[in-house]
């Protein structure tokens, strides 16, 4: 079975504290690892998806990087409009669905 | 095309009631997805639709639970008999058609969700 494990669960960071969010996983056989953004009472917003180990995609603030067991979701200055929570999921190659199974999250909060 | 709609957005009902919601997906979108997301979880997927015909269900969609997606356009999911267990957001995603077995990951577009509580 598909698992993600997400942490930390809640992360405080003043404005300009740059940190990072990390996500591990265990699938059969990777299709591809995918970040979301949601903010409070709204569905994810996508952010980036991740093929294969190595590959680094950047948006702004935030770069994904995977390995063959986790990715990091790396956040360089973050602003108060960051705040919200990052889902990590991934896409199996066993099935037809190519559902996402997705970790429960980490809540981010900006300070300013 | 605005994206994947869903309606309504906030759901108030008393435990044994029925209740239905609606998902408009992305117009050039074959597939169609339903996911579950409580509190502090992450969504949980209950059920897949390519075009209009219902090709995969999760354990998690009891038998009170019905999803449908007439002519492969928009697609309602009925909750019958609601408990207060079924409180939670109702996440409808939508994807384009894919290449072959091996082909890349496919990107899920997700509408704002119907929040559904059950006093």
């Amino acid at each position: 079975e598909d698992q993600v494990t997400q942490s930390p669960e809640a992360l405080r960071l003043q404005e300009g504290e740059s940190s990072s969010l990390n996500c591990s996983y265990t699938v059969s056989g990777l299709r591809g690892l995918f970040w979301y953004r949601q903010d409070p009472g709204k569905g994810p917003e996508f952010l980036f998806t991740l093929y294969s180990a190595g590959e680094e995609k950047e948006k702004e603030r935030l770069k994904a990087t995977l390995t063959k067991k986790e990715s990091f979701l790396h956040i360089t200055a973050p602003k108060p409009e960051d705040s919200a929570t990052y889902l990590c999921a991934v896409q199996a190659f066993s099935g037809s669905a190519r559902q996402l199974t997705f970790g429960s999250g980490t809540q981010l909060t900006v300070l300013p | 095309d605005t994206g994947v709609s869903q309606d309504p957005r906030h759901k108030i009902t008393k435990r044994g009631q029925n209740v239905t919601f609606r998902c408009d997906p992305i117009s050039e979108h074959n597939r169609l997805y339903w996911y579950r997301q409580t509190l502090g979880q992450g969504p949980e997927f209950l059920t897949y639709f390519q075009n209009e015909a219902q090709l995969e269900k999760s354990r998690l969609l009891s038998d009170r639970f019905s999803a449908e997606r007439p002519k492969g356009s928009f697609s309602t999911l009925e909750i019958q008999r609601t408990e207060q267990g079924d409180s939670a957001m109702y996440l409808c995603a939508s994807s384009p058609p894919v290449g072959g077995a091996f082909s890349g990951a496919n990107v899920l577009t997700f509408g704002a969700g119907s929040r559904l509580t059950v006093l």
